[in-house]
């Protein structure tokens, strides 16, 4: 089936470093890419799409400067959490989906990163 | 996920059936999903059902759609231990020509042996 991967699993860092976080589809190509953000108990929020070979798209209220996003080819999206503070310790997960048609895709979904900033 | 609404929690006795209940609000959505995440881990798509749909099942699940209330269930037969997690239903929107998941908050099933 179906395999995204997230790397790392984890990660700790100092606040004001910037954390990059990459997302990859290991058996299929994805021109699109999504990023959520999920705190505790609670539900996924969409950040941003991540589109191959142009800019991405952000939800409203997403600083797009504080998480910038490359999607460098089809099996890869990058995530960068830059100058991170504590308020952006999160559990950050990615998705693609499987085919590329509209509203029939699958959407598989990477096992996630926990940022802890200090 | 304010769009897309569960109750938080659910408790059953091993081997009971477990109904999780989801309304949503976009009624042009197209498909709706089940998914399961367990503890520190990503999401697990479990299920997903076309809006033209009623009913759709696959083994131990059935997912049941009131398209009329907007109303989704998932129901899973001889529930196990294992089914313990936290479930999420979500539905299908085409905004600004994207192409979008959007989640409800989420019903923990716990399971009692």
């Amino acid at each position: 089936g179906a395999v995204v991967s997230q790397h790392p699993s984890w990660v700790i860092c100092k606040s004001g470093t910037s954390v990059k976080i990459e997302c990859r589809s290991l058996d299929f190509q994805a021109t699109t890419m999504f990023w959520y953000r999920q705190f505790p108990k609670q539900s996924l929020m969409l950040m941003a799409t991540s589109n191959e070979g142009s800019k991405a798209t952000y939800e409203q209220g997403v600083e797009k400067d504080k998480f910038l996003i490359n999607h460098a080819s089809l099996t890869l999206s990058t995530l960068t959490v830059t100058s991170a503070h504590p308020e952006d310790s999160s559990f950050y997960i990615c998705s693609a989906p499987r085919l590329q048609g509209v509203s029939t895709d699958t959407q598989y979904f990477g096992p996630g990163t926990r940022l802890t900033v200090l | 996920g304010e769009d897309v609404e569960q109750s938080l929690f659910l408790s059953v006795r091993e081997g009971d059936s477990s109904v999780i209940n989801c309304t949503y609000t976009d009624s042009s959505s197209t498909y709706l999903y089940w998914y399961k995440q367990e503890p520190g881990a990503g999401l697990q798509l479990l299920t997903y059902i076309f809006s033209n749909m009623d009913m759709k099942q696959d083994q131990r699940l059935t997912v049941l759609l009131n398209k009329k209330d907007k109303h989704l269930s998932l129901r899973i037969a001889d529930t196990q231990t294992g089914d313990s997690a936290i479930y999420f239903c979500a539905e299908s929107r085409i905004e600004d020509s994207s192409y979008k998941l959007i989640f409800g908050s989420g019903t923990r099933l716990l399971v009692r042996p």
